[in-house]
């Protein structure tokens, strides 16, 4: 699985846009982009995924570069309920070995 | 529409003693897999079964710990004789079988306390 890296914490306000980026400069031919979020006692809840250009849900969007050599989550008007861990995984989609590094810690205030 | 079901959701042993890990997958999904969460760390992959059959698990350790998934009735995560390094939150992960194109379903886990 490829290596990624993301920041180790973000803090934000309620009704901002938050923008988590993941660099993953490994990145192979076949591999995907996955993000999932973790509350506090629970488990990881997938978000969204995508392997180039641009991915939107419900939830969020995923921004990725041509190269694809990092990808963005952008989280639209942010509540005190999105406080949680997020986590970039990068793999092709038989890798169930995921690989959950450290996250990143989103604080969200009022 | 229940999603993936652990329990119990708390556990506390006594060292030496043996732990018990329940998991029932979302409906529809025939496939398992564990993974444990030490403190302040990311999850990392245990082991990944299906019906009957373990298909790896290169991820446990070699011994005290044991998985199964009978033909009937929930994947168990057995640990045997608990250790203090054992305190950590299990979460199970269930999937189709085109596993990854829609991603996992994990549970809420079960925090396990060794004391």
């Amino acid at each position: 699985l490829a290596k990624t890296t993301q920041p180790i914490s973000m803090d934000s306000y309620e009704g901002q846009e938050v923008n988590i980026t993941c660099s993953h400069n490994n990145i192979a031919t076949n591999d995907y982009i996955t993000w999932y979020q973790q509350f506090p006692s629970q488990g990881p809840r997938f978000i969204i995924q995508g392997y180039k250009t641009k991915v939107t849900n419900e939830v969020a969007s995923l921004f990725i570069p041509a190269d694809r050599k990092s990808s963005t989550l952008s989280l639209p008007r942010v509540s005190l309920s999105d406080t949680a861990v997020y986590y970039c995984l990068v793999g092709n989609l038989n890798d169930y070995k995921l690989s959950f590094g450290a996250g990143t810690t989103v604080t969200v205030r009022a | 529409n229940a999603g993936v079901m652990q329990n119990p959701r708390h556990l506390v042993r006594r060292r030496g003693q043996e732990a018990r890990l329940r998991c029932s997958p979302m409906k529809g999904h025939s496939h398992v897999y564990w993974y444990r969460q030490l403190p302040e760390e990311g999850l990392k992959f245990m082991v990944y079964l299906q019906k009957e059959n373990i298909i790896d698990e290169s991820g446990m350790p070699k011994e005290r710990f044991s998985a199964e998934f009978p033909k009937e009735g929930p994947s168990i995560l057995r640990i045997q004789q608990v250790v203090r390094g054992d305190s950590a939150a299990y979460f199970c992960a269930s999937s189709r079988g085109d596993r990854g194109k829609y991603g996992y379903t994990f549970g809420s886990g079960t925090r396990l306390t060794v004391v």
